[in-house]
């Protein structure tokens, strides 16, 4: 019974192409956040839903897309991807004022 | 310039001995510190949440401490166990802003028997 459940665990892709990642949390918590950790491990959040609205979006590059399709649910689209996408990304859930609880991560390289 | 900066990069200690992280921030004013552990390949994983006016937080062997006038906290580990090796991330939470954070860079530790 996992918290929060990120799949795929591993994305091995090549350029170019269009992945999606998906999260879910059985937490009932009401906000969802995507995180990118690169190589030096610095985390850098990249979007969080709030009931179904996006509340925070850092300056990602709009080839990234978070898809909420309910509360429990917040998925992560990536079209034409880039040499420098590859990084772990970790799905986070979390009512407000409350501890983050994080996925596993989902490591991404692209050949 | 990060608003979170923490020291050491990195700290190997034996088996048993204690140690002390520091996380020095700008983020002002601000609303909550959390320090977060995390093991290699998984999430982080949180340890103890303070807000501005708590001084200390405990969590079993770690200990939190933070000084809102020097911006500056420190996580204390007690009696280091083998499993305490992983990265620990400081996160800073600006007032009134909801779910904004600022992720401190980590520090990764590693004990040894």
């Amino acid at each position: 019974d996992t918290a929060v459940s990120q799949t795929p665990k591993y994305l091995v892709t090549q350029m170019g192409n269009d992945k999606s990642i998906k999260c879910e949390q059985n937490l009932g918590h009401d906000t969802m956040y995507w995180y990118k950790q690169d190589s030096k491990k610095f985390l850098k959040i990249m979007f969080s839903y709030n009931n179904k609205e996006l509340i925070i979006n850092e300056t990602v590059p709009n080839r990234f897309s978070p898809k909420s399709p309910d509360k429990a649910h917040l998925n992560l689209h990536i079209n034409s991807l880039e040499l420098g996408d590859s990084a772990v990304y970790f799905c986070a859930s979390s009512n407000l004022g409350s501890p983050q609880h994080f996925g596993d991560g989902t490591r991404l390289s692209i050949l | 310039k990060n608003q979170v900066e923490q020291s050491p990069q990195s700290l190997i200690i034996l088996e048993g001995k204690n140690c002390t992280l520091q996380c020095n921030y700008t983020v002002s004013p601000f609303s909550n510190l959390r320090w977060y552990k995390q093991d290699t390949g998984r999430g982080p994983v949180s340890l103890t949440i303070m807000t501005f006016s708590e001084n200390t937080k405990s969590n079993g062997r770690y200990t939190a401490t933070l000084d809102a006038d020097t911006k500056q906290s420190s996580l204390h580990i007690t009696a280091s166990q083998l499993s305490d090796s992983a990265s620990y991330i400081c996160v800073v939470s600006p007032f009134h802003t909801g779910n904004q954070f600022y992720f401190g860079t980590g520090t990764s530790l590693t004990v040894i028997p």
